[in-house]
């Protein structure tokens, strides 16, 4: 079947740094997004991952591992206004390439 | 380039009335998913198109319904509206059913 988790809450210090992990469980793995979602908004593209390893985008890096099913975002320096939601999904091949989501991880930072 | 757009943004409809919402997406992409999203909840998969066609569906019922144009405009109907539909409908396009997705603003419905 096709399953994805994330932690539903974390909490943080401004300037710190924190990951996000999501782990998956897909028939056939096509990609991995991460999206940041702020409250009452729509979700914003962060990162793509097809391959292990890690992409680094200023302050965010997003890893994959495909052969543990597991994904995490970096957040550097982190900032008042990266308190939001963190959406993780993955590209199933063998559903016509349906993307399927995680929950979300909801980030509060505190100063 | 212009973004994802949806119309309305906003809407107030009283139960057992039906609604329809717009979605155009980004110039010269093909591929349009539609999401409901309810408040603390995580993205729920309506439907998505690709030159016209339903490519994949959602567990919604059929009270839900879509199409894509020609032009890669998209609608969505909810017939019979429900308490429960009250939600951010969300509508998101990519170049092809394999790529990037990106969301317009969304639609927020309320039903009374």
């Amino acid at each position: 079947g096709q399953n994805i988790d994330q932690p539903t809450e974390m909490t943080a210090t401004e300037g710190a740094i924190v990951q996000i992990n999501c782990t998956y469980q897909t028939s056939g793995f096509n990609g991995l997004f991460w999206y940041q979602q702020h409250a009452g908004e729509a979700p914003t593209f962060l990162s793509y991952n097809v391959l292990d390893g890690l992409e680094e985008k200023g302050r965010f890096s997003s890893f994959l591992s495909r052969s543990k099913g597991y994904s995490y975002l970096l957040l550097k320096e982190l900032q008042m206004k990266d308190s939001a939601s963190y959406l993780c999904a993955v590209r199933d091949g063998d559903s016509n390439y349906q993307l399927i989501w995680g929950a979300g991880t909801k980030l509060i930072i505190k100063p | 380039k212009a973004g994802v757009t949806q119309t309305p943004r906003y809407l107030i409809k009283t139960r057992g009335q039906q609604v329809t919402l717009s979605c155009s997406p980004i110039s010269g992409h093909r591929s349009v998913s539609w999401y409901q999203q309810t408040p603390g909840q995580g993205l729920q998969f309506l439907f998505e198109y690709f030159s016209e066609t339903q490519r994949n569906k959602g567990n919604f019922p059929g009270r839900f319904s879509g199409r894509q144009f020609s032009n890669s405009r998209s609608e969505m109907n909810v017939s019979t509206l429900e308490l429960g539909d009250s939600a951010l409908y969300l509508c998101a396009s990519s170049l092809a059913d394999t790529d990037t997705q990106y969301f317009g603003p969304g639609t927020r419905l309320t039903v009374l």
